[in-house]
């Protein structure tokens, strides 16, 4: 119940495109889900995050789409750059004092030139 | 420059030994948290810690041990127990009532 599901694995998009990374989960307690954007080497850097009641965010051309009832939350990267390509993280977390981040298992992302 | 520093960038050590992997931040946050980064999984959290001189396990805390002496510094020693000890490792802050945790640019560590 604690797991988010994170797909696909990886991805290629040409350059302008729309990059699509989905996630799931069970557990409904869940009540913050960022996204985290990862290069080689590199610690993960906030990119986004969204909260139950809202159903879209929209930071640039990073779009979080929500959907409570199906429990599914995805990352949207419009006009996608060679310079996205990274690993993007979804995660979720209660609300509880400490915060725990739970993970899914990470999208590589390439955008082609 | 605020921010999160973890030292070393690379860190390299002979079965049997014990290490400890430094993190500093100066964002005045209060909490600061230890996760494991292996190819193809998410992040696991090892140790969490919200005040000084308090810190819970997390999900896999065998074969690891921190410390919180000083808000600004969170060690983590990888002990000899830890059976499979190479991976990525990153630190992570918070300031309370917000939910939004920060990383530091990571150690990666090997057993030779």
């Amino acid at each position: 119940q604690q797991q988010v599901k994170q797909s696909p694995q990886s991805l290629i998009v040409q350059k302008g495109g729309i990059s699509i990374i989905n996630c799931a989960y069970e557990n409904t307690a869940f009540d913050y889900f960022p996204w985290y954007q990862q290069f080689p080497g590199k610690g993960p850097a906030l990119l986004i995050a969204i909260r139950p009641d809202v159903s879209e965010k929209k930071e640039g051309r990073f779009t979080i789409s929500f959907n409570k009832s199906a429990k599914q939350f995805s990352l949207h990267i419009m006009d996608s750059q060679p310079g996205d390509s990274a690993t993007y993280f979804c995660a979720a977390s209660l609300p509880e004092g400490f915060q725990k981040l739970v993970f899914g298992t990470g999208t590589r992302l390439l955008v082609s030139p | 420059d605020g921010g999160i520093t973890q030292s070393p960038k690379y860190l390299f050590r002979k079965e049997g030994q014990n290490v400890t992997l430094s993190c500093e931040q100066n964002l005045n946050h209060d909490a600061m948290y230890w996760y494991r980064q292996d190819p193809g999984q998410g992040l696991r959290l090892i140790y969490y810690s919200q005040i000084v001189n308090d810190f819970q396990k997390g999900d896999i805390a065998e074969g690891y041990s921190v410390s919180r002496e000083k808000k600004e510094s969170f060690p983590l020693t990888v002990t000899s127990a830890q059976k499979n000890p190479t991976a990525f490792y990153l630190c992570a802050s918070r300031t309370s009532g917000r939910n939004e945790q920060f990383f530091g640019p990571g150690t990666r560590l090997t057993v030779l």
